[in-house]
């Protein structure tokens, strides 16, 4: 079975702040990882993507993220947050054999001026 | 380019009502999915199909009907629709292996059960 795990639902950081949002996975082979951005009232926006080849992968908006296959982990990371940074955050898992994409509860990021 | 589009945007029923979201892809994926999603619970599948023709259910697929009848166009049916069926909807067409199995995702449809 896939599964998606975001353990942390809400984080509060500064503006200026570094940022890491956590993402878990369970899969039996190398998986497909993405992260997702959801402005309230909005669809989804592609951050950046993982599918092989080096481990540290960067998306737009200045994110990156770092697939680590012993800790089953996907976390993304952003040196200094911008306001405009609030939003919600989605990881999310597509695995081949079954041709699902499965997707964590999310996190959701408030920055404080 | 247009990518995902998803008909209607908001809709309002009453209980035992039934209607069909329609979602149209205009990228050539063979995979199309239709998500919904609740807060708290991040997006969760409730059909998918990997080819024309074909399709399958995801984690949530009670009370609804979903319809791949050509490539392009994927439609979720209620047919008796409830209270616990408000949620905003997600189709989402899926690009090939070589592309990196991207996910497209429409603007959403924002349906609410009375």
């Amino acid at each position: 079975a896939q599964s998606v795990t975001q353990p942390d639902i809400h984080i509060t950081v500064s503006e200026g702040a570094s940022l890491e949002l956590r993402c878990n996975y369970s899969y039996g082979a190398t998986p497909y990882l993405f992260w997702y951005v959801q402005s309230p009232g909005q669809g989804l926006q592609l951050l950046l993507k993982y599918f092989s080849g080096d481990t540290l992968v960067q998306g737009i908006k200045g994110f990156e993220a770092e697939f680590k296959r012993s800790q089953s982990s996907f976390n993304l990371r952003k040196p200094s947050v911008h306001w405009s940074d609030a939003a919600e955050y989605f990881c999310a898992l597509y695995g081949g054999a079954t041709n699902k994409l499965i997707f964590g509860t999310g996190t959701l990021l408030a920055v404080q001026p | 380019n247009a990518g995902v589009t998803q008909t209607p945007k908001f809709q309002v029923l009453k209980t035992g009502q039934s209607m069909t979201l329609q979602c149209a892809q205009d990228m050539n994926h063979n995979s199309m999915y239709w998500y919904r999603q609740d807060p708290g619970m991040g997006l969760r599948l409730i059909y998918y199909s990997a080819s024309e023709g074909t399709t399958d259910k995801g984690e949530v697929p009670n009370g609804y009907n979903v319809s791949r009848l050509n490539k392009r166009e994927f439609s979720l049916r209620l047919e008796s629709a409830a209270p616990s069926q408000t949620s905003v909807y997600f189709c989402a067409s899926r690009a090939a292996a070589l592309s990196g199995n991207t996910i497209y995702f429409g603007e959403g449809s924002w349906l609410t059960v009375v």
